[in-house]
């Protein structure tokens, strides 16, 4: 167990809905990261936060957006969703605002009908 | 740009050694790491080296980092069935708050 909790498990919706992800980071990390799990794109960086402040864009599209509240724990939305947004989407955490050690969350599990 | 690749498929035989290979090309990584992924569930971090490192052991798990080169291997002594998964490597750089991952090697141990 990392430590990083993420949910909901699974989230099944319908194209052009909106979902929300929601992490929790490990108790003492500042950073959030979020990344994209699909099958033909691989693992991608998709945006960082540190204590409160995007940090990082990685490929996020438009259409996502996330923040990080003053406890710490972060959401991703994902809105106008489409067939290929359908992945698994992993929240890791970190100790501070550089390139430390990433220690990331059982993931949320996305299928988009 | 930044490219981390990875063999697909790595096959073993329980009690042989496994090691998986990793080819980067950014020249100014600074931290390079292992993760372990099994079926439906997220990123485990196995181990990870530092740039200014050429080998780090821990219990069955050796990394070798040829800098030179931009090669990063990971050694499994002792394979067991239960290592069978997929192995990402990944690469950050000191400043850039993002790692880069490699395809993921699959690892299946055969009994």
């Amino acid at each position: 167990d990392s430590g990083v909790t993420q949910t909901p498990k699974h989230l099944i919706t319908a194209t052009g809905q909106r979902v929300t992800l929601r992490c929790s980071p490990r108790s003492g990390d500042l950073s959030v990261y979020w990344y994209q799990q699909s099958l033909d794109q691989g693992l991608q960086f998709l945006i960082q936060y540190y204590n409160g402040e995007e940090r990082a864009k990685g490929n996020i599209l438009e259409r996502f957006s996330a923040q990080q509240f003053p406890d710490l724990h972060s959401e991703l939305n994902l809105s106008s969703l489409e067939l290929g947004d359908s992945a698994l989407y992993f929240c890791a955490s970190s100790e501070g605002g550089r390139t430390d050690t990433q220690y990331f969350g059982p993931g949320t599990r996305l299928t988009v009908l | 740009g930044e490219d981390v690749e990875q063999s697909l498929f790595l096959s073993v035989r329980e009690g042989d050694s496994s090691v998986i290979n990793c080819t980067y090309t950014d020249s100014s990584s600074t931290y390079l790491y292992w993760y372990k992924q099994e079926p439906g569930a997220g990123l485990q971090l196995l181990t990870y080296i530092f740039s200014n490192m050429d080998m780090k052991q821990d219990q069955r798990l050796t990394v070798l980092l040829n800098k030179k080169d931009k090669h990063l291997s990971l050694r499994i002594a002792d394979t067991q069935t239960g290592d069978s998964a997929i192995y990402f490597c990944a690469e950050g750089t000191s400043g850039t708050y993002k790692y880069i991952f490699g395809t993921g090697t699959r690892l299946k141990v055969l009994a």
